[in-house]
């Protein structure tokens, strides 16, 4: 089956910083969405992104699905930024959503 | 506003149990998915259901597992005889059909099984 390898697997910031995730997939998706899980477990969505580019206040995704990788870009992160952020994506021949091992941020005042 | 709502939000429950989860969608929508993710891990699928039928499940959905849609607009997931392994956040999901099938959660419902 598909393959969606997340990275870094962690990452710690100091408030202000940047940062880019990045979601690799190994087939042919025609979804791609972004979520944030916040401390209380709840999966937030971000973006629904199967190609181009997308911007959301500090937010902004990309997803080149012809070379298979998506980016998550935050600025100027705030420690309410911490959480795990996932990728998911779906393929043609299916409705259900396949989940990455995520990205575990840790943004420090 | 969610988009689904989940009850119970936390259900302790004994090995062996029989448990019920379920999933109130704010509006009428056709396509409803649950997933789980175990501590610590990735997001899992289950199933999908479609105008009250399993349309695709995966290997985890087993015979302990069923979904059904009773009164029309309430949507169960029941784990017949609960194992310590099914200890896990559930998440119902729905389909937005009409913005390009992106799908969006519920708030979850933590099962811990003792």
């Amino acid at each position: 089956g598909i393959q969606v390898e997340q990275s870094p697997p962690d990452l710690i910031l100091q408030e202000g910083a940047n940062s880019t995730l990045r979601c690799n997939f190994s087939d042919s998706v025609n979804n791609l969405q972004w979520f944030h899980q916040n401390p209380w477990g709840q999966l937030i969505n971000l973006f629904y992104i199967p190609s181009g580019t997308k911007q959301n206040g500090r937010l902004s995704a990309t997803t080149v699905a012809t070379e298979r990788y998506s980016l998550l870009y935050i600025s100027s992160s705030q420690t309410t930024d911490s959480g795990v952020y996932f990728c998911a994506v779906r393929m043609d021949s299916s409705y259900k959503l396949i989940f990455g091992s995520g990205t575990r941020l840790l943004v420090r005042p | 506003e969610p988009e689904v709502t989940q009850t119970p939000s936390h259900q302790v429950t004994q090995m062996g149990q029989e448990v019920i989860l379920r999933c109130v969608p704010i509006s009428n929508h056709l396509y409803f998915y649950w997933y789980r993710q175990i501590l610590g891990q990735k997001v899992e699928f289950l199933v999908s259901f479609y105008n009250n039928e399993i349309s695709e499940k995966s290997e985890i959905f087993d015979d302990q597992f069923s979904v059904e849609r009773p009164d029309g607009s309430n949507f169960t997931l029941k784990i017949r005889s609960t194992k310590l392994e099914d200890s896990a956040m559930y998440f119902c999901a729905r389909l937005d059909s009409a913005g390009g099938n992106e799908q969006f959660f519920g708030p979850g419902t933590r099962l811990t099984v003792l």
